[in-house]
């Protein structure tokens, strides 16, 4: 199984700064990499596919980058409602393994 | 609109069993593979199984291989988990969700159901 590395496991950060998430994979996956937002209480929502391609309806300020191994995700600028814990998944083999999370809060 | 809407989730005992079931909506049913997904209280996210449209093909976990059973009725828009030998590690909200193109991309999910397994 391809096992995904999220870092880090959790972040405080303040509105309107940068926020950077990397996640590693244990082979080379190319792009085959999305993130996902999950808010409290509510089920994930797919943010970004094809590790950088943005989801009809979501916010520029997010976007995905990265191919092989690394990737990274990034919000250009946090705004309260991005609290969430975020997850990297893989699909390039089956299983579809998920990351273990980023829990993002506002310092 | 897509709709996902889970059902059947209950406090089980171990070595019980239950069957979830995922009422869908607001697409054409038996274009997409379809998956289930848990996540364990205070947990990440563990992806469970998957069914591909016709249900010829499925996938499962190795965590949940040969006890739980992924099954579809397209002529009811329905998606289905059978779930036996239930543990208490099985304790999670299950979540059912729509696959965008048979590529693991899960890009509309249902609110779950919860199952508790539980002396």
């Amino acid at each position: 199984d391809i096992q995904m590395t999220q870092s880090p496991s959790s972040l405080s950060a303040s509105v309107g700064d940068r926020v950077t998430i990397t996640c590693q994979a244990s082979q080379d996956i190319s792009n085959y990499l999305n993130w996902y937002q999950q808010k409290p209480g509510k089920a994930p929502k797919l943010l970004i596919y094809d590790a950088s391609n943005l989801e009809t309806g979501v916010p520029s300020r997010f976007s995905g980058s990265g191919s092989g191994t690394d990737f990274t995700f990034t919000i250009s600028s946090l705004q309260p409602e991005d609290i969430a814990t975020y997850y990297c998944q893989q699909y390039d083999n089956l299983p579809p393994l998920f990351g273990q999370g980023t829990k993002l809060e506002i310092k | 609109e897509v709709q996902l809407v889970e059902s059947g989730g209950v406090v089980v005992q171990p070595g019980g069993s239950l069957r979830l079931s995922c009422a869908a909506s607001g697409f054409t049913f038996d274009d997409y593979t379809m998956h289930w997904v848990r996540q364990a209280p205070g947990k990440g996210l563990e992806w469970v199984s998957l069914i591909s449209w016709d249900g010829g093909s499925t996938y499962y976990a190795d965590s949940v291989k040969g006890r739980f059973t992924i099954s579809r009725d397209n002529s009811k828009n329905s998606l289905y988990l059978q779930m036996n030998s239930l543990r208490t590690e099985d304790t999670a909200l299950y979540y059912c969700a729509k696959d965008r193109s048979d590529a693991e991309i899960l890009d509309n999910w249902g609110q779950g159901t919860l199952v508790s397994v539980s002396s």
